[in-house]
C-alpha cells in the first residue's frame, strides 16, 4: 500500500483565518513532506521532516507552520496568509529521507480570498 | 547546478499512436530519476524511477523508461496512448549534491486527440 491521505481536499479561507492541512500515512516512513504547486508549474519543497524532526525548511514565511506530531501524521497550519499563497498543497513521504521514493498524496486545493 | 530539462511544454499524440517524452538532465555522476503523473487536479503518481542497473526500466500503466548516460537523457515511452494518459508529465532527479531533494522539470501536458 502505497497511499498518502490529505484533509481537506478543498479549503477556502480569508487572510485572517487560521485553518490547518492534514496529511497522514500508514507505511511506517520517516520522512514527510510538504510542497506548493501553482497552476501549470512543477512542485517546490516547502518543508521535510525526519524522524519527526523539521530537517528542511526551504525559507518559507512563517504563516506556515508545520508540524509532525508523530511518525504518521503531518500537519500544516496556516495564518495570516495572502491571495498568492492559494494553490495545490501537497503532501509526500518516503521510507527514510529524500533518497528514498516519495509517494504523493491528492493534493489540498487552498483558496485564499 | 543541476537543471532538469523537459524541452517540450506540450505535446499532442493520437489515441492508439506511440509517445515519447523527452528529460535532459545536468549532473557530473548518475542521479536517482524519476518519472511522474498528475492527472488535472490530482497529486502526483510515480510512474518509475531509476536508480541504478538495468538502463530501461518498466512502470506502471505500461510506460517504460530508458537511461541514457552518454546523453544525460531518461525518456519516457508508451507504445500506444489510451485517452486516459492525457495528463501532465513531470520528470524529476535527485542527487548527492542537493542532498537527494527532487530536482523538477518544468513539465510537459500530453492531450490525445481522438
Amino acid at each position: 500500500d502505497t497511499e498518502v491521505t490529505q484533509t481537506p481536499k478543498h479549503l477556502v479561507m480569508g487572510m485572517t483565518n487560521k485553518k490547518s492541512l492534514k496529511c497522514e500515512q500508514h507505511m511506517g516512513h520517516r520522512a514527510m513532506y510538504w510542497y506548493k504547486q501553482k497552476a501549470k508549474k512543477p512542485p517546490e519543497l516547502m518543508f521535510v521532516y525526519s524522524y519527526e524532526k523539521l530537517s528542511i525548511n526551504e525559507s518559507v514565511p512563517s504563516r506556515f507552520s508545520p508540524e509532525c506530531p508523530n511518525s504518521s501524521l503531518l500537519n500544516l497550519h496556516l495564518h495570516a496568509l495572502q491571495p498568492e499563497d492559494s494553490a495545490l498543497y501537497l503532501c509526500a513521504s518516503s521510507r527514510e529521507g529524500p533518497r528514498d521514493t516519495q509517494y504523493f498524496g491528492p493534493g489540498t486545493r487552498l483558496t485564499v480570498l | 547546478a543541476q537543471s532538469v530539462t523537459q524541452p517540450d511544454i506540450h505535446i499532442t499524440v493520437s489515441e492508439g499512436a506511440s509517445l515519447e517524452l523527452r528529460c535532459n538532465y545536468s549532473y557530473g555522476a548518475t542521479p536517482y530519476l524519476f518519472w511522474y503523473v498528475q492527472s488535472p487536479g490530482q497529486g502526483l503518481q510515480l510512474l518509475l524511477k531509476y536508480f541504478s542497473g538495468d538502463t530501461l526500466v518498466q512502470g506502471i500503466k505500461g510506460f517504460e523508461a530508458e537511461f541514457k548516460r552518454s546523453q544525460s537523457s531518461f525518456n519516457l515511452r508508451k507504445p500506444s496512448v489510451h485517452w486516459s494518459d492525457a495528463a501532465e508529465y513531470f520528470c524529476a532527479v535527485g542527487a548527492m549534491d542537493s542532498n537527494y531533494q527532487l530536482i523538477w522539470g518544468a513539465g510537459t501536458k500530453l492531450i490525445i486527440k481522438p
